[in-house]
């Protein structure tokens, strides 16, 4: 069974200070990895897709890595700003996303 | 360019009664899901239709639950008769399948409220 799992599942971190959030994935023939912002009572907003191991793909404080099982989203110097659930999903090979239950992250001044 | 349009926003209803959502893809995209959203969970889908054809309705529950998409563009979900536990954000998004890149833009979604 297609599976994403994201932790921790909620972070409070202090400006400026870094941390990662980790997606394990068992997707069957997976057509992607995707990362999705969600701010309260907003749909989620696309960030990154990375198709194969050892891809990176970057966007102002954040950098998206993947693995054959994780990936990881790095999150540098957060500002207050970041604060908001970060979704983890693989794209099965039926052509939808299967979504993780989220990270919600907390960055304090 | 406008994005994915939903209403209504917020539904309260008594359980029993029946609802609809109403969808509005972004123009060109062939590609339409619903999703569910339950507190604290990641999305989950409902329904998918390539143009006006449903092609994934596999955790659709059949027996309260019913969708169509007129013309491949517009979609409204049905619930009815609506039970408590369907309280919950339903989620449309669409996408190209030209542009291939997977990436699904989603609209803000309606919370309904079953009491």
């Amino acid at each position: 069974e297609d599976q994403v799992t994201q932790s921790p599942e909620a972070l409070r971190l202090q400006e400026g200070e870094s941390s990662s959030l980790n997606c394990s994935y068992t997707v069957s023939g997976l057509r992607g990895l995707f990362w999705y912002r969600q701010d309260p009572g907003k749909g989620p907003e696309f960030l990154f897709t990375l198709y194969s191991a050892g891809e990176e793909k970057e966007k102002e404080r954040l950098k998206a890595t993947l693995t054959k099982k994780e990936s990881f989203l790095h999150i540098t110097a957060p500002k207050p700003e970041d604060s908001a659930t970060y979704l983890c999903a693989g794209g099965g090979s039926q052509g939808n996303l299967i979504f993780g239950k989220g990270t919600k992250l907390s960055v304090k001044p | 360019e406008a994005g994915v349009v939903q209403s209504p926003r917020y539904k309260i209803i008594e359980k029993k009664q029946p609802v609809a959502f109403w969808c509005n893809p972004i123009s060109g995209h062939n590609t339409l899901y619903w999703y569910r959203q339950n507190l604290g969970q990641g999305p989950e889908l409902l329904i998918r239709y390539e143009n006006e054809e449903a092609v994934d309705d596999s955790q659709l529950p059949k027996d309260r639950f019913s969708a169509e998409r007129l013309k491949g563009v517009d979609s409204t979900l049905k619930i009815q008769p609506a039970e408590l536990g369907d309280s919950a954000v339903y989620l449309c998004a669409s996408s190209s399948y030209l542009e291939n890149t997977g990436e699904l833009f989603f609209g803000e979604g309606s919370r309904l409220t079953v009491l």
